[in-house]
């Protein structure tokens, strides 16, 4: 969907290692979003942005961590992966409160 | 602690039939309501809201009905057709000053031709 990509799609990392996902924009929204889904668990928020430089922990920040350096780009950081952290990963967007764009999805496995 | 709840991982329904899908809240600060759709392999996009002012919101086959004091909304699909076959997530806010979604875990629902 035009707007906001996510990349890879795909990884399959080894236990310890570091993991760098990225979201990018265009529609220079204020607010990013990274959620996890994962079966039983639904969608739940790892970190959030409020602007460039400006973010906080959500639900189960334990493990990642983030950085905006531009208000286009919300890296999600796995400093040293395990196997819980193999999930699906959603980038998502707003302006609005309530209104988000999600993106496609970055499918993690860590073996 | 979870805020937004459903209850029932799947249904099923045959297609031209109603699908009645629940969502259960438990935090009062939640004002605002919303459902998202997710198809395979694709992100969660936009269905339908609804704020606690309202009682029903509707938008074309997709209606919303919210109960606050059961703490309860619904989404009906009327009719239902195949290619509403998906997951859908309810999701809910606080309008004080807080842009942050909580969803639900997601009911898969199976339109049978």
């Amino acid at each position: 969907d035009a707007g906001i990509t996510q990349s890879p799609r795909h990884k399959v990392t080894e236990t310890g290692t570091p993991v760098t996902l990225r979201c990018h924009q265009t529609e220079n929204h204020r607010y990013m979003y990274w959620y996890r889904q994962d079966p039983g668990h639904g969608l739940r928020l790892i970190h959030y942005s409020y602007g460039v430089k400006d973010t906080d922990k959500g639900e189960v920040s334990d493990g990642y961590s983030v950085s905006r350096s531009k208000t286009e780009d919300f890296l999600l950081t796995l400093e040293s992966a395990t196997s819980s952290q193999t999930s699906v990963y959603f980038c998502a967007i707003s302006e609005v409160a309530g209104s988000y764009t999600f993106g496609s999805g970055t499918r993690l496995t860590v073996v | 602690d979870q805020q937004v709840k459903q209850n029932s991982p799947s249904l099923s329904v045959q297609e031209g039939r109603i699908s009645i899908l629940n969502c259960d809240y438990t935090n009062s600060m939640f004002d605002y309501f919303l459902w998202y759709k997710k198809y395979p392999a694709e992100g969660p996009t936009f269905l339908i809201s609804i704020s606690s002012i309202k009682d029903k919101n509707e938008d074309g086959r997709f209606t919303v009905f919210l109960n606050k004091s059961a703490k309860h909304l619904s989404l009906h699909i009327v009719p239902s057709q195949p290619g509403d076959s998906a997951v859908y997530f309810c999701a809910a806010y606080s309008g004080a000053g807080s842009y942050q979604l909580t969803f639900g875990k997601g009911t898969k629902l199976s339109v049978i031709p």
